[in-house]
C-alpha cells in the first residue's frame, strides 16, 4: 500500500457526461500528479500541483481539468467525455515536487466511458 | 526532447532464469533522475528504483540489479533467479532538471513498458 488514495476505483459513465476522480496524497507529500494509462498512449503526464498550485502541465486536454484543495486532497474533472477518454487514471504524491523524488501511486480509477 | 525507450514489449522465461530488462533515455539536461516502476496484474504502480545523472555505481537489492551507463544512456534492470511473483510490466522512466522557477516540475515521462512473464 503506497499510502495514496483514489476514489472511484472503478467508473463507468456515458458520452457527453462529466465525472470528478479524486486523490488523497501520502500523509506528508505536498505535491500531487495525474496521469492517464491507455493502451495506444501508454502512461502519460497530465498536471502536477505543490501546495495548492499549477506546477507543470502535460498534453492535458482543455476539457480536463484539477485542482488541489487546502488539505491536499486533488480533484481530476473530465468533462465532455469520449470514448477515447476510457483509461485508468492514476494519482501519484511526491515529498517535494522536484524531479529527484520518487512518486508513489495510488491505486488508479478506470474510466470506462460507454 | 526527452525520451524512453524500452524496445522490449513482453519477455517470457521460466522460474530461476535471469533476465534483462533494456532502458534507453533521451535527454538534454544534465541532471535527471532515472526511475524503475512494477505494474503487476493487480494494477498499481510500485517504485523500485531512483538514480540520478551523476552517480553510475550499480545498485543491487536482493534478486534484484541495476547497471546504470551514461556512456550509453542506458539503464537496465536485471532480475536473478525470476520467480513466478516477478511476472508484471515493468516501466522505465525519466524526470530532468533542477528544482527552480522555471523548471517543469517533476514529471516523469514513462517508457512503453515490458511485459514479464515468469513460468513455473
Amino acid at each position: 500500500d503506497s499510502g495514496v488514495t483514489q476514489t472511484p476505483k472503478h467508473l463507468i459513465t456515458a458520452t457527453g457526461q462529466r465525472v470528478t476522480l479524486r486523490c488523497s496524497p501520502r500523509s506528508g507529500d505536498l505535491s500531487v500528479y495525474w496521469y492517464q494509462q491507455s493502451l495506444d498512449q501508454g502512461l502519460q503526464f497530465l498536471i502536477q500541483y505543490y501546495n495548492g498550485e499549477e506546477r507543470a502541465k502535460g498534453n492535458i486536454l482543455e476539457r480536463f481539468s484539477a485542482q488541489q484543495f487546502p488539505d491536499l486532497h486533488s480533484e481530476l474533472n473530465l468533462s465532455s467525455l469520449e470514448l477515447g477518454d476510457s483509461a485508468l487514471y492514476f494519482c501519484a504524491s511526491s515529498q517535494t515536487g522536484q524531479p529527484s523524488y520518487e512518486q508513489y501511486f495510488g491505486p488508479g480509477t478506470r474510466l470506462t466511458v460507454t | 526532447a526527452q525520451k524512453v525507450t524500452q524496445a522490449q514489449t513482453e519477455i517470457s522465461v521460466v522460474e530461476k532464469e535471469d533476465v534483462t530488462l533494456d532502458c534507453v533515455y533521451e535527454t538534454r539536461d544534465t541532471t535527471y533522475y532515472l526511475f524503475w516502476y512494477k505494474q503487476p496484474p493487480s494494477g498499481e504502480l510500485v517504485f523500485l528504483i531512483r538514480r540520478n545523472s551523476f552517480d553510475e555505481q550499480n545498485e543491487i537489492s536482493g534478486r534484484y540489479s541495476w547497471n546504470f551507463q551514461k556512456s550509453t544512456s542506458s539503464f537496465n534492470f536485471t532480475i536473478t533467479a525470476s520467480q513466478v511473483v516477478d511476472s508484471a510490466v515493468y516501466f522505465c522512466a525519466l524526470s530532468e532538471g533542477d528544482w527552480g522557477p522555471y523548471n517543469q516540475g517533476g514529471k516523469l515521462i514513462f517508457g512503453q513498458g515490458t511485459e514479464l512473464s515468469v513460468k513455473p
